[in-house]
């Protein structure tokens, strides 16, 4: 299988942390994705893990990895409204296609 | 460089007439995707090409649907002839062969009356 599950909606108040949450099925996954969608707008990667790492943080962004579990998440820190988008999880194989959850929509609350 | 460049931005049209879509890609990027986006389904890949050639369709919903690069700076998605469900967002993106990441063009929004 190939299927992707994020939760839908997630909210937050501004100055907390976000944890976005992603499982995938396919353990043959090399590379995992975070895209982030403004509205109206198109998808940006954010940032990406190779599947032989645990983590990796950049600036306000934190990715944890756990294959074993085959469980993905973001944590954005000291969340700010400009954060407010959908974001995706996504992984690919050995090919360029990517398998693409159905997105989690952040709403960051002042 | 300006990104990907899509056109037209918005497109409303009536049903059974030809739409046709088009996408620039970011000059030197060898790989184009055309994906569709609804509140129902998410986003979906449609195709993609590799250097002008289409890899993989087996996400193009059927034979309403053709996508076309004739060149490396442009390709083009068409239906005809379209049906209400065909609206959606179409997006394309472009990628370098050395990394997978894909840049997406800002999309074209599709209503069909």
């Amino acid at each position: 299988g190939e299927d992707v599950e994020q939760s839908l909606f997630l909210s937050v108040r501004e100055g907390d942390s976000s944890v976005i949450n992603c499982t995938y099925t396919d353990s043959s996954s090399t590379y995992l994705y975070w895209y982030k969608q403004e509205p109206g707008a198109g998808l940006q990667l954010l940032t990406y893990i190779f599947s032989n790492m645990d983590m990796k943080q950049d600036q306000r962004l934190t990715v944890l990895l756990n294959k074993k579990d085959k469980h993905l998440s973001l944590r954005i820190a000291d969340t700010q409204t400009g954060d407010s988008a959908i974001y995706f999880c996504a992984h690919a194989g050995n090919n360029r296609k990517l398998i693409w959850g159905l997105g989690t929509s952040l709403a960051v609350n002042p | 460089d300006a990104g990907v460049i899509q056109s037209p931005r918005h497109e409303v049209t009536e049903m059974g007439q030809e739409v046709t879509l088009r996408c620039k890609p970011i000059s030197g990027h060898d790989y184009l995707f055309w994906y569709r986006q609804t509140m129902m389904r998410g986003l979906e890949l449609l195709i993609y090409f590799n250097n002008n050639v289409p890899i993989d369709d087996s996400g193009m919903p059927e034979d309403r649907f053709s996508a076309k690069m004739p060149n490396a700076s442009f390709s083009t998605l068409k239906i005809q002839p379209s049906e209400p469900r065909d609206s959606a967002v179409y997006f394309c993106a472009s990628s370098h062969v050395l990394n997978n990441e894909q840049f997406f063009g800002p999309g074209t929004r599709l209503t069909v009356l």
